[in-house]
Parts: C-alpha cells; sequence; structure tokens
C-alpha cells in the first residue's frame, strides 16, 4: 500500500496569514501515460463530510475559492491558503488515488487564534 | 444533480454484521464507481473499499477478510456489509463517487455507527 504522510498535524494561525500544509507518498503519484499526478486535497469542517478542494495536485474542484492553492509532483506534494478567513477552520486531508487501495493522510487541523 | 445516501441501523452489537446502503441518483452505476469511506469519532479517513462501474470490487486490505460490497443497478444502490464488529468500527461510513482524476468529487451526507451493546 502506498503510505501518505501528512505534515503538521495541527496549526494555529491568524486570520490573513499565509499557510501552507504537506503531503509526502511512499511512492509516485505520477501516471506516465497521462504525466497527471493522482493526489486530492478535502476540506472537512466540524460534523461535515469532507469536501474536494483539489485534484489532480494543483486543479481546484469547482466553486473553490482561489486563495487554495495546490502544487507539487511525484511525492511531495504541497496546500497553501494565501490568506487564511476565518470559515477556513477545519480538518485538510490529501488523498491518493493513483494505485488501489487508496489512502489518506492523517490530516491537518487548522485553527485560529 | 449527483446525490448519494447513506442508510443503515444506528447501533449495531458487537460480533455482528454491519450492513449499509448506499442510494444514488443522478447517474448510473454501470458508468462510474462508487467508493466508501469511514471515519472513527474522532479520527481520520479510511477507504474502506469501491464498487467499480463493470461490477469489479476492490478493499482495503486491512478490512478484506471481513467486509462484501455488491449492488443493485436496478435500484441504484450499493450494499456494504461488513462482519464480526467490534467498539473500534463505531464511526460515520461514507459512500463517495468519483470525479476527475478519481478524487471523490460527490459525498453523502454520512451515516453514524455506533458498535455497542
Amino acid at each position: 500500500d502506498i503510505l501518505i504522510n501528512q505534515s503538521p498535524a495541527s496549526l494555529t494561525v491568524s486570520a490573513g496569514e499565509k499557510v501552507t500544509m504537506s503531503c509526502k507518498s511512499s511512492q509516485s503519484l505520477l501516471y506516465s501515460e497521462n504525466n497527471q499526478d493522482y493526489l486530492a486535497w478535502y476540506q472537512q469542517k466540524p460534523g461535515q463530510f469532507p469536501k474536494l478542494l483539489i485534484y489532480g495536485a494543483s486543479n481546484r474542484h469547482t466553486g473553490v475559492p482561489d486563495r487554495f492553492t495546490g502544487s507539487g509532483s511525484g511525492t511531495d506534494f504541497t496546500l497553501t491558503i494565501s490568506s487564511v478567513q476565518a470559515e477556513d477552520l477545519a480538518d485538510y486531508y490529501c488523498e491518493q488515488t493513483y494505485s488501489y487501495p487508496y489512502t489518506f493522510g492523517a490530516g491537518t487541523k487548522l485553527e485560529l487564534k | 444533480q449527483v446525490q448519494l445516501t447513506e442508510s443503515g441501523p444506528g447501533l449495531v452489537h458487537p460480533s455482528e454484521t454491519l450492513s449499509l446502503t448506499c442510494t444514488v441518483s443522478g447517474f448510473s452505476l454501470t458508468g462510474y464507481s462508487v467508493y466508501w469511506v469511514r471515519q472513527p469519532s474522532g479520527k481520520g479517513l479510511e477507504w474502506m473499499g469501491r464498487m467499480r462501474y463493470n461490477g469489479d470490487t476492490s478493499y482495503n486490505s486491512a478490512l478484506k477478510s471481513r467486509l462484501s460490497i455488491s449492488r443493485d443497478t436496478s435500484k441504484n444502490q450499493v450494499f456494504l456489509k461488513m462482519n464480526s464488529l467490534q467498539t473500534d468500527d463505531t464511526g460515520t461510513y461514507y459512500c463517495t463517487r468519483e470525479g476527475l482524476r478519481r478524487a471523490f468529487a460527490y459525498w453523502g451526507q454520512g451515516t453514524l455507527v455506533t458498535v455497542s451493546s
């Protein structure tokens, strides 16, 4: 199985700050046939189901604000929030969809000061 | 629009079998794969298994011996059965559908399952 190491486990920031979180895979998630990475980011607010933010490592899902940016390729990936808003308080998960079984990172909890 | 709705018993006794149903609308089960993901209370997400559009299944190796996923395409339903439930199986169970790059673009609201005597 592909292992996903997500860090940090938690972040405490002030509104307006820039935030980055990391996701590292135990093997490359780059599919050679189409040169696409199979890595997704999700946001889960308390009491809600996870919502897709980023697919293919760097593509924003429909309706996702442009302050959310995904980057990286191969084994190292980053989710950046350019200017954190109060509504971004949530848990964030990355997931590899390169091969079965799909696997999730342990999550990053974003808390606001 | 695409919708997925989970249903099942809220309470299961230890050692018993969990049976959940995911009812879908807005797409065909013969055109898209449906997945089950669970979340133990206060913990992270765990991929459980998949019903592929062609009827093939894949399972999390840690759950494979206890888990079975099936479907009824005429009723637009996907089923999850997991036996020998224990208290650490307590949590919210979601069904999802993939979108681009196989990311889970569509989720049900989830159903809470409590394993307790």
